[in-house]
């Protein structure tokens, strides 16, 4: 896969404070997906984005695909203590999947 | 009850031995992959295959090998010549190798060799 460059690496906030983290390619992308990894657990698929624009949400979670396909977001709108962990993006191309470095999320009560 | 298993969760190994971890799926899915991940990094790719008796080197294959004899199984050897070994392995699956599929991901082998 192409790389993916996520920004930031670490973000601290607030319980209730809102969060987002993003990805960057120099080259266009045929999809993304984003993934959370629990402290001490295993990477869990979250959503798929596949088309120019795409946004999609699951409850306080709003995915964004950019127009040119080459950035995505991941916005979480009033952060709770079970969001904390690792959010990587990733991209799959000709089978090989190639993760970015992650956005490790701490929430504070 | 269907999934991917990884064993064992913990695993200790002298320095200079070859140590193989198991990974195993009954997802039927197509292609299985095997990451390395560091305290505090990413995941990095080691090797992937995406069809029974055929895989592809990733981003940090020196120093492992994998074979692809089953569908459900897709073993990885740390060798000796590995210069850092100890880390945390993840082994993941998903139906097709193409791209546009969720993967799945093992509990994970977390290997220190001392």
């Amino acid at each position: 896969g192409q790389q993916v460059m996520q920004i930031p690496q670490y973000q601290h906030v607030q319980e209730g404070e809102d969060f987002t983290t993003y990805c960057n390619s120099s080259t266009t992308l045929s999809n993304i997906q984003w993934y959370k990894q629990r402290p001490g657990g295993h990477p869990v698929f979250l959503i798929q984005l596949v088309k120019s624009g795409e946004v999609k949400k699951q409850k306080r979670l709003t995915f964004q695909f950019g127009e040119a396909k080459k950035n995505s977001s991941l916005h979480i709108t009033a952060t709770q203590t079970t969001d904390v962990g690792t959010y990587f993006c990733i991209n799959t191309n000709a089978g090989k999947s190639t993760f970015g470095d992650g956005t490790t999320l701490t929430v504070k009560p | 009850d269907g999934g991917i298993t990884q064993s064992p969760k913990y695993l200790f190994r002298k320095e200079g031995q070859n140590v193989t971890l198991s990974c195993e799926q009954n997802l039927n899915h197509d292609a299985m992959y095997w990451y390395r991940q560091d305290p505090g990094q990413g995941l990095r790719l080691i090797y992937y295959s995406q069809i029974v008796n055929d895989f592809q080197k990733g981003d940090i294959a020196e120093g492992y090998s994998v074979s692809r004899e089953k569908k459900e199984s897709f073993p990885l050897t740390v060798t000796s010549a590995q210069k850092n070994p100890t880390a945390f392995y993840l082994c993941a699956s998903s139906r097709r190798g193409g791209g546009n599929t969720e993967a799945f991901f093992g509990q994970g082998t977390r290997l220190t060799v001392v």
